[in-house]
């Protein structure tokens, strides 16, 4: 167990829904990053978030959206989704998100749009 | 985009040898690291490599990383069934805002 909790662990939607995903990161973990696993694409970085503000911006659509709140937790916002947009979706935290400090990533949500 | 590329992209071994897997990149980097992911599950962070460094053992796991090459190798000596998974080369690139990217992977089997 890496300590990151992600929710839901699966999610089935129509197009053109908004979702939103949520991650709590490792207690005293101050850093937050999302990602996109898709078998065409990779893992792909799409947004980090340090002690509450974007700090790192990867490839994520106009559509997506990101926060991290006070208590650090993040969501990642889907919108007007796509069949495309299917993947699973990965959060990770890291103590400072600095150097040289390794990632523990949750178990992932895997959003599917038909 | 990719910065890390693993090579090769799969690879299937009989229990009890040694399996080899690559990466190489493109930009300068703080450190290189290597994770594992189980099919359809998170990713499990195996080790850091600096880039200072050029060797560095955890258990049966041995990287190297030639920053003059832009290259690292992960070595599993002795692989069990269990280490059958997928391995992953995610690198801290220099003068960025620390975020990891990944290469595609390199699908592990090991045969019982």
């Amino acid at each position: 167990d890496s300590g990151v909790t992600q929710t839901p662990k699966h999610l089935i939607t129509a197009t053109g829904q908004r979702v939103t995903l949520r991650c709590s990161p490792r207690s005293g973990d101050l850093s937050v990053y999302w990602y996109q696993q898709s078998l065409d694409q990779g893992l792909q970085f799409l947004i980090q978030y340090y002690n509450g503000e974007e700090r790192a911006k990867g490839n994520i659509l106009e559509r997506f959206s990101a926060q991290q709140f006070p208590d650090l937790h993040s969501e990642l916002n889907l919108s007007s989704l796509e069949l495309g947009d299917s993947a699973l979706y990965f959060c990770a935290s890291s103590v400072r998100g600095g150097l040289n400090t390794e990632a523990f990533f949750g178990q992932g949500t895997r959003l599917t749009v038909v | 985009s990719q910065q890390g590329e693993e090579d090769p992209q799969a690879l299937s071994i009989q229990e009890g040898e040694n399996a080899t897997m690559n990466c190489s990149y493109k930009t300068s980097i703080n450190n290189l690291q290597w994770y594992r992911q189980n099919s359809g599950r998170g990713l499990v962070h195996l080790i850091l490599i600096r880039s200072n460094e050029r060797e560095k053992h955890s258990g049966r796991l041995r990287v190297t990383l030639d920053t003059s090459k832009k290259s690292s190798s992960l070595l599993i000596t002795a692989s069990r069934a269990a280490d059958t998974a997928s391995y992953f080369c995610a690198t801290d690139a220099a003068g960025a805002n620390s975020k990891l990217t990944f290469g595609k992977g390199i699908t592990l089997s090991v045969r019982p």
